[in-house]
């Protein structure tokens, strides 16, 4: 059964980077697959943010590009993101997720259960 | 806002049927047949429901069925239980952007 675990700091300061790592167990990130973040801010919709082929290849949000970093460690099976520059609208719960091509369309198969970061002073 | 348009809530008894929709445009909904449900139960993972419109991953119950009508995209969930209380979620690809896009979600409520 895949699984993945998401983990990093609940609280971050505006203007610092949020950063946050999967950890995926029950498959080989180097098997194959897109590994990815969605979040979710109170009251809003699902955000799909970026995904990582366990070759290094990126694919990120348009929106979000010019703050986003995804990096992939096969040796831990694990992938990470960081978000630079983050403001109050960039607390939400973030989620990893693994999805079968670069940008998700067919949507997301497996999930991890979110982590709510918080952006604040 | 979100991209797709789902009802903020259903409810039903249980052993009776309801239906959630998610209603895009012909950019996404009614173009691509790449829309997939999810379940949420609070604090839990997400759960892949429906994929492809229609098809169920392995492992989910044939209580839940997909399916679409121009723009608009429905799960059924038939013979209601207590356990299906829960957050459900649609997405779907778009070619304005060539992401993946996702409604609001809809709360179900067994009753």
């Amino acid at each position: 059964q895949v699984q993945l675990q998401e983990s990093g700091p609940g609280l971050v300061k505006p203007s610092e980077t949020l950063s946050l790592t999967c950890a995926v167990s029950g498959y080989s990130i180097s098997s194959g697959y897109y590994w990815g973040w969605i979040r979710q801010p109170p009251e809003k919709g699902l955000e799909w943010i970026g995904s990582i082929y366990h070759t290094g290849s990126t694919y990120y949000n348009p929106s979000l590009e010019s703050r986003v970093t995804i990096s992939v460690d096969t040796s831990k099976n694990q992938f990470s993101l960081k978000l630079s520059s983050v403001t109050a609208a960039d607390t939400a719960v973030y989620y990893c997720a693994r999805g079968e091509t670069g940008t998700m369309v067919r949507g997301p198969d497996y999930w991890g259960q979110g982590t709510l970061v918080t952006v604040s002073s | 806002q979100s991209a797709l348009t789902q009802p903020a809530s259903v409810s039903g008894s249980p052993g009776q049927s309801i239906t959630i929709s998610c209603t895009g445009t012909s950019s996404d909904v009614g173009f691509y047949n790449y829309v997939s449900w999810y379940q949420r139960h609070p604090g839990k993972a997400p759960k892949h429901m429906i994929y492809d419109v229609s098809n169920r991953p392995s492992g989910v119950s044939n209580r839940f069925s997909g399916s679409k009508s121009g723009n608009t995209a429905s799960l059924t969930i038939s013979g209601l239980q207590a356990e299906d209380e829960a957050e459900y979620y649609c997405s779907s690809h778009t070619s304005i952007t060539n992401l993946v896009i996702f409604g609001g979600g809809t709360k179900l409520t067994v009753l």
